[in-house]
């Protein structure tokens, strides 16, 4: 019964290759978003995506690109991975003001 | 203006002390204010919110103390034990409508919690 969920928890890649990270959430929230945590641990909202309307930080390089395929999932895609692409995102959902986060995946590049 | 400052950056506190953390933001329009706690390895969980047309909010041995007028606000961990160790987060909500700040939580730097037995 996790309410957020990521798949996967751990990611091991290349650069340069292209990845995925999957985030379901069954609260029936109407609002996802990606975060980015880095080593320091500081929190970087990257999108949030409500009713097919998506909002991106604009810090957010277009390698990274959300797709939503129905109200409860919103996947992140990562093209041409690079090493300072190496965090903890985590995937969150809302329906008013409080944030729900999935467990994180924790992405290297190596 | 959309910055939060969180202090300190890493905070040790013996069991059954007071943890303190602060936070301070410029943003008049933040409306919504909430804590988060986040343990090793896992993602962080809402500990408990203010809004800011109260002083204080009590849930257990955590308060937040929220001043107005000087934007700042504080989570106040009493009788702080082990198990509380974590990174803590505070937060703030843009009430503004429209545009890419609508609804969007800005996050401080993140405390460090350690609590010794």
């Amino acid at each position: 019964d996790t309410a957020v969920s990521q798949t996967p928890k751990y990611l091991v890649t290349q650069m340069g290759n292209d990845k995925s990270i999957k985030c379901e959430q069954n609260l029936g929230h109407d609002t996802m978003y990606w975060y980015k945590q880095d080593s320091k641990k500081f929190l970087k909202i990257m999108f949030s995506y409500n009713n097919k309307e998506l909002i991106i930080n604009e810090t957010v390089p277009n390698r990274f690109s959300p797709k939503s395929p129905d109200k409860a999932h919103l996947n992140l895609h990562i093209n041409s991975l690079e090493l300072g692409d190496s965090a903890v995102y985590f995937c969150a959902s809302s329906r008013t003001s409080s944030l729900f986060f999935g467990p994180g995946t924790r992405l290297t590049v190596l | 203006q959309q910055q939060v400052k969180q202090s300190p950056q890493s905070l040790i506190v013996q069991k059954g002390g007071i943890s303190i953390i602060n936070c301070a933001y410029e943003n008049t329009a933040f409306d919504y204010f909430p804590w988060y706690q986040q343990f090793p390895g896992k993602g962080p969980a809402l500990l408990i919110a203010i809004r800011p047309d109260v002083s204080e909010k009590k849930e257990g041995r955590f308060t937040i103390s929220f001043n107005k007028s000087a934007k700042q606000f504080s989570l106040h961990i009493m009788d702080s034990q082990p198990g509380d160790s974590a990174t803590y987060f505070c937060a703030a909500r843009n009430s503004g409508a429209g545009g890419t700040s609508y609804g969007k939580l800005t996050f401080g730097q993140g405390t460090i919690l350690t609590v010794h037995p």
